[in-house]
């Protein structure tokens, strides 16, 4: 079965400093991926997607995230945190290999951005 | 457009009773998905309709849980004898038909069983 592991369940960084948040999936077959935002008592909003094209996908908000096969990894950055980008991050994989629509999230990290 | 929406938003039952909630999808999202919330944790899905059928239900935790798409349309997570294990955030998405098809999610209602 499909798993996602997020490192670390809480970043914090200054507002204007680089974020980075950490994505490993486990399967063999590349996955479609996606990063989702969950601002308070608020539904998941998509960020960005991996569906086979680009390795280097730009979202919303100048979020992006790179693919690397090599690493099973979907790193989301943005070159300069704003006090807005404060929220918890999904990252999330369908099996593009069983064609199973289900949606695996990880656990998610909790952005904190300080003034 | 209007999102999907999901009612109520809130909802406190009491150990052992009956609830039911309810998802709207965006208007001609053929695939609906419900998936589970728990505090600090990612969600979890449940149930996967594509139409009036459910094409995957290998998410539901027992047979206290299922899940109704009569018209295609609305649908409704039902949840019977409910325990307090059952608390937590119930978010429904739909979809295109597509693997690759983003899931834009509901608000989420937040059950609270005491």
């Amino acid at each position: 079965a499909q798993s996602v592991t997020q490192l670390g369940s809480h970043v914090s960084v200054s507002e204007g400093a680089l974020v980075l948040l950490r994505c490993n999936y486990s399967s063999s077959v590349p996955p479609y991926l996606f990063w989702y935002v969950q601002y308070p008592n608020q539904g998941l909003q998509l960020l960005l997607k991996y569906t086979s094209a680009a390795t280097l996908v730009k979202g919303i908000n100048g979020f992006e995230a790179e693919f690397k096969k090599s690493e099973t990894s979907f790193h989301l950055t943005k070159p300069s945190a704003h006090m807005s980008d404060a929220a918890e991050y999904f990252c999330a994989v369908s099996d593009q290999d069983t064609g199973r629509r289900a949606l695996t999230f990880g656990s998610g990290t909790r952005l904190q951005v300080q003034p | 457009g209007a999102g999907v929406s999901q009612t109520p938003s809130n909802k406190v039952t009491e150990k052992g009773k009956y609830v039911e909630l309810r998802c709207d999808p965006i208007s001609g999202h053929t695939a609906l998905y419900w998936y589970r919330q728990s505090l600090g944790q990612g969600p979890e899905f449940l149930i996967y309709f594509q139409g009036t059928g459910a094409a995957d239900d290998s998410g539901l935790p027992n047979d206290r849980f299922f899940a109704v798409r009569p018209e295609g349309s609305v649908s409704t997570l039902k949840i019977q004898r409910t325990e307090r294990g059952d608390s937590a955030v119930y978010l429904c998405a739909s979809s295109l038909f597509g693997l690759q098809e983003t899931q834009y999610f509901g608000p989420g209602t937040r059950l609270l069983v005491l």
